[in-house]
């Protein structure tokens, strides 16, 4: 089982759609990313959380430390929005360097 | 603007070569990081670097070879002992703080001829 799963690994939607993209980690964590790649290949971090929620312009990334669980949720959404999603823990403990990586979520908005 | 830059873009290796893809940072960070990205699969950290003159391996180091000269600096080089080395390969870097965020650079794709 991998240690950070992310749900759904495909996504289309219409333009405006409320977006939700969900990743679930089974390993013990100081921080959890969002990431965002776009298909020229760089990736921009959107979020970095260890508690609660945070909220930048449309985009809100919250987080269940009790639960594992994290969502990026993505409101009014718009074909720029289109692009891979990456969920990515922070080890906690000796390992704090490290990264680990899901999948991520391809989404693709349609005007 | 400061930023990570990854050269060249496209790389083609010949069966048997070996090739090096720079990394440069001017973000004065101390970090910094090669991850390997394949299809369906999640990147992968191949080695990586907290101070200059010092690195260790990643997950997936065999195959590869990093230097750290320089702390804005972190060259990989795919040796010809790596098997299956077409892949999109990452840079990035952070300030060694377990809760920072780390910057990428633009990335590399590497395809065998």
């Amino acid at each position: 089982k991998n240690e950070v799963e992310q749900s759904p690994q495909n996504l289309t939607a219409q333009e405006g759609e409320f977006i939700t993209i969900n990743c679930s980690y089974s390993v013990g964590i100081s921080a959890l990313h969002w990431l965002q790649q776009h298909p020229g290949g760089g990736i921009v971090s959107l979020f970095m959380l260890s508690s609660g929620k945070k909220k930048h312009g449309r985009l809100i990334a919250t987080i269940n430390i009790q639960e594992k669980h994290s969502s990026l949720h993505i409101t009014a959404s718009h074909p720029r929005d289109s692009a891979v999603y990456i969920c990515a823990v922070r080890h906690s403990g000796g390992s704090n360097y490290k990264l680990t990586f899901g999948k991520g979520t391809l989404l693709t908005v349609n005007p | 603007d400061g930023g990570i830059t990854q050269s060249p873009k496209y790389l083609f290796r010949k069966e048997g070569q070996n090739v090096t893809l720079s990394c440069e940072q001017n973000l004065n960070h101390d970090a910094m990081y090669w991850y390997r990205q394949d299809p369906g699969q999640g990147l992968r950290l191949i080695y990586y670097s907290q101070i200059v003159n010092d690195f260790q391996k990643g997950d997936i180091a065999e195959g590869y070879s990093v230097s750290r000269e320089k702390k804005e600096s972190f060259p990989l080089t795919v040796t010809s002992a790596q098997k299956n080395p077409t892949a999109f390969y990452l840079c990035a870097s952070s300030i060694v703080d377990s809760n920072q965020p780390q910057h990428f650079g633009d990335g590399t794709r590497l395809s065998i001829l």
